[in-house]
């Protein structure tokens, strides 16, 4: 059964740029949560999205946005880039709260 | 606020030992606990999840405990291989959310 699958792998911005991040879960998943990786704060909880409705967000700007589609694969969306926000950005399926898969993440640099 | 510490920062250790990484949490009142290995520049490869009513769960060389009372849980790795060489993250799961709270990690190095 396939993974979780992040794309695109890699990105470069500039500041001021918008980017938008995918996620496609797990075939039968429907939870979709997202986390931002940095060396300095490690794992950051962004935000969790159940049957297109967000649960949960975490403490971060309004910059950063997400949604989720009726076939549970999710997008991600940080408006006006900060160099700050150079990092890993791992999105983890779920079915339930149970096991947690992550996908390979998609590292974003702001140039 | 739930708070996750994993000591150490970083292992180093020969090829063969057995080793065991830490994570405590402050509140104890977690639904589950899951570790994870993370590759550089990698996700993350779950490797056990341990339900709060559980002690104990196994897979091939791995082993981790959890004392939920103490807020602990540990992460046993038997004859250790070049190969287990990679960041190891514990995570908690509070009730009533999904969202994951995790450790900084534990850098493991493994020497042939």
């Amino acid at each position: 059964k396939a993974g979780v699958t992040q794309t695109p792998r890699y990105l470069i911005k500039t500041r001021g740029q918008q980017v938008t991040l995918s996620c496609s879960p797990i075939s039968g998943h429907r939870s979709v949560s997202w986390y931002q990786q940095t060396p300095g704060q490690g794992l950051q909880f962004l935000f969790e999205y159940f049957s297109e409705t967000q649960r949960n967000k975490g403490n971060f700007p309004g910059r950063f946005s997400g949604r989720q589609f009726s076939n549970s694969r999710s997008e991600m969306n940080v408006s006006t880039l900060e160099l700050g926000d150079s990092a890993l950005y791992l999105c983890a399926s779920r079915q339930g709260v149970t096991e947690a898969f992550f996908g390979q993440g998609t590292r974003l640099t702001v140039v | 606020k739930q708070e996750v510490t994993q000591i150490p920062a970083a292992l180093s250790v020969p090829e063969g030992e057995n080793l065991v990484l830490n994570c405590s949490f402050t509140d104890s009142a977690i639904y589950n606990l899951q570790w994870f290995r993370q590759d550089p520049g990698k996700g993350l490869t779950s490797l056990l999840l341990i339900q709060s009513s559980q002690r104990e769960q196994t897979s091939g060389r791995l082993n981790a405990s959890l004392d939920k009372s103490s807020g602990r849980s540990t992460l046993y790795i038997a004859a250790s291989q070049p190969g287990d060489s990679a960041t190891y993250l514990c995570a908690v799961n509070q009730g009533g959310s999904e969202k994951l709270v995790f450790g900084k990690g534990t850098k493991l190095t493994v020497n042939p």
